[in-house]
């Protein structure tokens, strides 16, 4: 399968800072790519998908200011969480799907981030 | 769109124990469905897929079949072992949803 790499695979700042954690896609170029959002103990939710070379569609109730997303080429995605909280704390996971049509989705070892 | 139930954890299991997590789920059309392993501190990793009726998925021990008639995919491995302790996602994409729905997920711990 695909591989998807993520960095930084864990990241600690100061309130009122950003932070930029990037997801490559390794071995083929993804057109489209996914962010997840994981609280302790939850499943997944998706925040937005990353589209190349366009703007990135959010999901409802994720604030596109807050967390900035660029899919700059076909191999690079990039989320900024913009002046961070504490209560942005979390697990953030990219992905990206399958060329091969079946839907498969290829995921990220993830990036836990905390907001001090 | 598509909604994928899972079975509540937490599971404890001896090692060498028979395991079932339930799944079903809820589609307009016929979607795919996967399992996912998580370890700690990690991503997902696919474990399993099926992409039609009645086709059974396996990998490493694990096996799940798409059944179309209880709309269920529940995942079972005869044998655990202590390196399987990890938290099991369900889900699904497909019939009429875009996007890859998740279930609670389900934490199995494996003693020895």
């Amino acid at each position: 399968g695909a591989v998807v790499s993520q960095h930084p695979s864990w990241v600690i700042c100061k309130s009122g800072t950003s932070v930029k954690i990037e997801c490559r896609s390794l071995d083929f170029q993804a057109t489209t790519m996914f962010w997840y959002r994981q609280f302790p103990k939850q499943s997944l939710m998706l925040m937005a998908t990353s589209n190349e070379g366009s703007k990135a569609t959010y999901e409802q109730g994720v604030e596109k200011d807050k967390f900035l997303i660029n899919h700059a080429s076909l191999t690079l995605s990039t989320l900024t969480v913009t002046s961070a909280h504490p209560e942005d704390s979390s697990f953030y996971i990219c992905s990206e799907r399958s060329q091969t049509g079946d839907n498969e989705q290829f995921f990220g070892p993830g990036t836990r981030l905390t907001v001090l | 769109g598509n909604s994928v139930t899972q079975m509540e954890g937490p599971v404890t299991l001896s090692e060498e124990a028979f395991l079932t997590i339930n799944c079903t789920y809820t589609a307009t059309g016929y979607p795919s469905l996967f399992w996912y392993v998580q370890y700690p501190g990690e991503g997902l990793q696919l474990l399993l897929k099926a992409t039609k009726a009645d086709d059974k998925g396996s990998n490493k021990g694990f096996e799940a079949t798409y059944r179309k008639e209880t709309t269920s995919f529940h995942l079972e491995k005869g044998s655990v072992q202590v390196s399987d302790s990890a938290v099991y996602f369900c889900a699904s994409i497909g019939g009429s949803a875009r996007q890859l729905t998740f279930g609670s997920g389900t934490q199995l711990t494996v003693l020895p």
